[in-house]
């Protein structure tokens, strides 16, 4: 089946530092989503992207979707200890079933 | 602003004994979702509906779990007999159509010893 891939699964930065996440799919994707799920919580819906290379932007917070549309990364500008939680994204490939990647925690210190 | 909700939040039941789970989605959502969530993984599909039908339930393991959703509204997720590796969080979402943005309810954690 689907494999969906995130590295790395454990980041600890500075508040102010940036943080990166990376989604990788065994398969060409119809579409990407993620999620924040903070400790303790659900997952919560953040951003979908649809297109080949497309790149969305809330806040401080960057998506892109690759060209061959099998990756796709998440950026976080100048983290805030709000930031602290898992990432996930989230892939649709065939039939609409929507697969989770492996997540990536994210904590920050100030 | 509407919510899916799950009952119950949280459960512990011995091995080899049933457990239910009650998963009410948000008005007019018609696809809705069964997740499991171990601790420190991402949440795997166990069943995904589509108003009234099962739509993928590959992942489901059917000599124990049985999930109905008998007038594609709220759902119920059975376990019979539970084992000591199905604690986890068991998480309800549903999406106004299959290719759209999950809400997800607060889950119900299962224990079992």
């Amino acid at each position: 089946g689907q494999q969906v891939m995130q590295i790395p699964q454990y980041q600890h930065v500075q508040e102010g530092e940036d943080f990166t996440t990376y989604c990788n799919s065994s398969t060409t994707l119809s579409n990407i989503q993620w999620y924040k799920q903070r400790p303790g919580g659900h997952p919560v819906f953040l951003i979908q992207l649809v297109k080949s290379g497309e790149v969305k932007k809330q806040k401080r917070l960057t998506f892109q979707f690759g060209e061959a549309k099998k990756n796709s990364s998440l950026h976080i500008t100048a983290t805030q200890t709000t930031d602290v939680g898992t990432y996930f994204c989230a892939a649709l490939g065939t039939a609409s079933k929507l697969t989770f990647g492996t997540g990536t925690r994210l904590q920050v210190t100030l | 602003e509407a919510e899916v909700a799950q009952s119950p939040r949280y459960k512990i039941t011995e091995k080899s004994q049933a457990v239910a789970f009650w998963c009410d989605p948000i008005s007019g959502h018609a696809t809705l979702y069964w997740y499991r969530q171990i601790l420190g993984q991402g949440p795997e599909l166990l069943v995904q509906f589509q108003d009234e039908s099962v739509v993928d339930d590959s992942q489901l393991p059917k000599d124990r779990f049985s999930a109905e959703r008998l007038k594609g509204v709220d759902s119920t997720l059975k376990i019979q007999p539970a084992e000591l590796g199905d604690s986890a969080m068991y998480l309800c979402a549903s999406s106004t159509r299959g290719t759209g943005e999950l809400f997800f309810g607060e889950g119900s954690r299962l224990t079992v010893l």
